[in-house]
């Protein structure tokens, strides 16, 4: 059964900080990677999709890359903003025909400092 | 485009009734669509994946007949919660996935979420 994990579970930096937020799952066997923002009491905003032939992704300030044969994909956020705290999850694909949802990390809580 | 509304966004019941929540893709035809439970401070569990025209299928763990999915439409699904109890309180959120034009390729587009309250 696919496991996801998200170190750190919670992080504070000043506001300016580059950070990188770390993810990583137990089975290999992936289609794909998405790292979500969710505000609190929110629903999901999607940042970037990996998919599992590709090795990064970029967005504006976001960058994230993907090691799938080490079961592993971190989220880096550049110069970072008050805007930017959230909780950010990191989610994985399996498959399974197209049939199977996400597994998802239990998140990691942001804070940046004014 | 690829937009996925949830309605409603929060609702609060008394024990022992009944609430639906619907989920629907607003500018995309979703091949199947996905049923999510997150409690607080804790990560969104898979309950159920819904496809078009077909039962449901169920996560280990979550009740069939507690809660009813039904997928009547390409842009559609319904989750109703029968005989709510306090312990079913929690944040629903739906996803729908398909091939949208612009997008990476099948991906899951979120709805907003349904906070549910049962007293």
């Amino acid at each position: 059964k696919q496991e996801v994990t998200q170190i750190p579970a919670a992080l504070s930096v000043p506001e300016g900080e580059n950070l990188v937020l770390n993810c990583s799952f137990t089975d290999s066997a992936i289609y794909n990677l998405q790292w979500f923002r969710q505000d609190p009491g929110k629903g999901l905003t999607s940042l970037l999709l990996i998919q599992s032939s590709q090795r990064e992704q970029t967005s504006g300030r976001l960058n994230a890359s993907l090691d799938k044969s080490s079961g592993r994909s971190t989220l880096y956020i550049a110069a970072s903003q008050p805007g930017d705290s959230a909780t950010y999850l990191c989610a994985v694909w399996s498959g399974g025909g197209g049939a199977d949802g996400l597994t998802f990390g239990k998140g990691t809580h942001l804070i940046i400092q004014p | 485009g690829a937009v996925v509304s949830q309605h409603p966004s929060r609702v609060i019941c008394k024990s022992g009734t009944s609430v639906k929540i619907e989920c629907r893709s607003l500018d995309f035809q979703a091949t199947t669509m996905f049923w999510y439970r997150q409690f607080p401070k804790q990560s969104l569990m898979l309950m159920a994946t819904s496809n078009e025209g077909s039962k449901a299928t169920y996560e280990q763990g979550v009740e069939k007949d507690k809660f009813l999915i039904n997928h009547a439409s390409l842009t559609l699904s319904t989750l109703t919660v029968t005989s709510a109890h306090p312990e079913d309180s929690s944040f629903y959120i739906c996803s729908a996935r398909g091939v949208v034009q612009g997008g990476q390729g099948d991906e899951q587009y979120f709805g907003p979420g349904t906070r549910l309250t049962v007293t």
